[in-house]
């Protein structure tokens, strides 16, 4: 199965600043249809996961600009600008394009 | 408006099974892998099933392989997990998750506590 490893687990931003955060696959994920299935999920607190990026970089739809996805291969990075309150939240990554499924274990984004 | 939502969820002892369902509106099922995502209280996301449009492929988490099973009915629009022999263990939140396409879905949940 593939392993997922994101970090760092806890990310104390300041509001407007930036924040990063990095997901690293144990093997390449790219997909023999030529597509990358990487995904990353925000869980906002007493709330369901939403899907933010698909395919590393494309943003679904509602989700702000300041929500950026970047990577090829076994290395994938979400960006955060200006961060916002209703940032607050885990953040997960997962792959897609082999069976089983998986996901990272998570990165809290809190406020400083 | 395009949703997800699961119902089935229930207190069971262990040993016991439960069907899960989860019916779509506003989109059409039946185009899509559809999944099953569950979220053990105060843990992380974990992939638990999924199978494809035409259940062609179907897949499990090593920890439920011979207890659970997924199933789908386009023409209902819905998704199914029974569950079998189940265990403390799989007490958690299951979604049901559409995750391919241009639009992801989550439904709210439904909670399935497996407890003597």
């Amino acid at each position: 199965d593939v392993v997922m490893t994101q970090s760092p687990l806890s990310l104390p931003v300041t509001l407007g600043q930036s924040a990063s955060i990095s997901c690293r696959s144990s093997q390449s994920l790219e997909h023999s249809d030529g597509n990358t299935y990487l995904n990353w999920f925000q869980q906002r607190p007493g709330q369901s996961p939403r899907r933010l990026i698909y395919k590393v970089s494309n943003r679904d739809s509602g989700v702000p600009d300041r929500f950026s996805g970047s990577g090829s291969g076994t290395d994938f990075t979400l960006k955060i600008s200006r961060v916002e309150a209703e940032d607050v939240g885990v953040y997960y990554c997962m792959q897609g394009t082999h069976w089983p499924l998986t996901f990272g274990g998570g990165t809290k984004v809190e406020i400083k | 408006e395009v949703q997800l939502v699961e119902s089935g969820g229930d207190l069971v002892q262990p040993g016991r099974s439960l069907r899960l369902s989860c019916t779509a509106s506003g989109f059409t099922l039946g185009d899509f892998a559809m999944h099953w995502v569950r979220q053990a209280p105060g843990k992380g996301l974990e992939w638990v099933s999924g199978i494809t449009w035409n259940s062609g492929t179907i897949g499990y988490v090593d920890s439920v392989k011979g207890r659970f099973t997924i199933s789908r009915d386009n023409a209902k629009n819905s998704l199914y997990l029974q569950m079998n022999s189940l265990r403390v263990e799989d007490t958690a939140l299951y979604y049901c998750v559409k995750i391919t396409g241009t639009t992801g879905i989550w439904g709210q949940g439904t909670l399935v506590t497996v407890s003597s």
